[in-house]
């Protein structure tokens, strides 16, 4: 089946650890992204990436960071710098920029 | 800037009724796509219909319709005869214009939709 996999679903992490978050797709999209949601909230932009070995910041990249030397992977790194890591994160896939965004089924990280 | 807003935090009905989620944006481009998403207490994000700013005809898919509106920046969606599993948090969203290659979506807040039997 094609779609896009997140681990794990749930995820405790003391304060001043980095974490990172896995996001897998197998529906060939070029494009992937890293989104956030916070209770009551929609949901915001942290990275995103067109192709391979190439990302931009989104509009709350500060204390996250990203890879993407495989097409099919585009992991978050959740660093100590951000100051508030608690909430619910959402990777999607598209063809292109201007695709369908598909979502995976999120990851709840949960900082102590 | 961009901006989507749901104005409806919540609404609550009684299974079989109608019922409309309102989307209103805010955009400077001329070229953009407006999405309807829903997200079950699961969390995945399920997408729903994708509409071009050029295309302003209404879509129904089943009990679902939306209705696009240019002149009032809304972009509505219609549940008819609801049911128990339409409960959800929907997302209205809004794309960055198709040049900036960013494939950016602008969210709104959500509507919470709770079905009673």
């Amino acid at each position: 089946d094609g779609g896009i996999t997140q681990s794990p679903k749930y995820l405790f992490r003391k304060e001043g650890q980095n974490v990172t978050l896995s996001c897998e797709q197998n529906l060939n999209h070029d494009a992937m992204y890293w989104y956030r949601q916070d209770p009551g909230q929609g949901l915001r932009l942290i990275y995103y990436s067109q192709i391979v070995n190439d990302f931009q910041k989104g509009d709350i990249a500060e204390g996250y960071s990203v890879s993407r030397e495989k097409k099919e992977s585009f992991p978050l790194t959740v660093t100590s710098a951000q100051k508030n890591p608690t909430a619910f994160y959402l990777c999607a896939s598209s063809i292109g920029s201007t695709g369908v965004q598909y979502f995976g089924p999120g990851t709840r990280l949960t900082v102590t | 800037a961009q901006k989507v807003t749901q104005a409806q935090t919540e609404i609550s009905v009684v299974e079989k009724e109608d019922v409309t989620l309102d989307c209103v944006y805010e955009t400077r481009d001329t070229t953009y796509y407006l999405f309807w998403y829903k997200q079950p207490p699961s969390g995945e994000l399920v997408f729903l219909i994708r509409r071009n700013s050029f295309d302003e005809q209404n879509e129904i898919s089943g009990r679902y319709s939306w209705n696009f509106q240019k002149s009032t920046s809304s972009f509505n969606f219609t549940i008819t005869a609801s049911q128990v599993v339409d409960s959800a948090v929907y997302f209205c969203a809004l794309s960055e214009a198709p040049s900036s290659n960013t494939g950016k979506l602008i969210f709104g807040q959500g509507t919470t939709l709770q079905v009673k039997p």
